[in-house]
């Protein structure tokens, strides 16, 4: 079992609907990351927060719009979603701070959002 | 074999195989590097990690190598066994943040 937790696991929604993803790590690090993946495909960065501030966006539409309300929780919220948007949306933490070096992510399972 | 589908490479093993799974890196600059498996359906799971100061470290059943002169990093998986049929993906870390380039990924096929 994965020490990130995301939830929910799938979630369908249509192109006018708000919706959010959640992300939770009890292992107190200071680093979490939002990535999408598509089928067969390696993973994008989106979202770093470190030490519960946004230190990089890669260029996300607004569409997207993180949160990170303390240092175990991050959140994703959805509006106005595309269909090219339905991907596998992964949350990661690392234990130090984006700028603490070399260090691995620990990855949730993510969740499969399909926009209708 | 090893084979390049449309959009993820392919390499079939028989079980008790030894595996090797080969990732080119484009960023001479890049000096932490790790391995991930990603079963279907999860995420992806940390498998081993190397510096650049080093050219191999091995875990338990797994070696990766590194060799920067060509820019080539390599992940060796000793007596494959059918729960490692995964996708495997190298990341590479070359900035002063810790933030991860993924490779394409190679998809582990291992018959019993």
């Amino acid at each position: 079992d994965t020490e990130v937790t995301q939830t929910p696991k799938h979630l369908v929604m249509g192109m006018t609907n708000k919706k959010s993803l959640k992300c939770e790590q009890h292992m107190g690090h200071r680093a979490m990351y939002w990535y999408k993946q598509k089928a067969k495909k390696p993973p994008e960065l989106m979202f770093v927060y470190s030490y519960e501030k946004l230190s990089i966006n890669e260029s996300v539409p607004s569409r997207f719009s993180p949160e990170c309300p303390n240092s175990s929780l991050l959140n994703l919220h959805l509006h106005a979603l595309q269909p090219e948007d339905s991907a596998l949306y992964l949350c990661a933490s690392s234990q130090r701070g984006v700028t603490g070096g070399d260090q691995p992510q620990h990855f949730g399972d993510g969740t499969r959002l399909s926009i209708l | 074999g090893e084979s390049v589908g449309l959009h993820l490479p392919t390499l079939s093993v028989q079980e008790g195989d030894n595996s090797i799974i080969n990732c080119a890196y484009s960023n001479s600059a890049s000096d932490y590097f790790i391995w991930y498996k990603q079963e279907s359906g999860k995420g992806p799971q940390f498998i081993i990690d190397i510096r650049s100061n080093m050219d191999k470290r091995q875990g338990q059943r797994v070696t990766v190598l590194l060799n920067k002169t060509v820019k080539h990093l390599s992940l060796q998986i000793a007596a494959t066994q059918p729960g490692d049929s995964a996708v495997y993906f190298c990341a590479e870390n070359s900035s002063g943040y810790s933030t991860l380039t993924f490779g394409k990924g190679t998809m582990l096929l291992v018959s019993p």
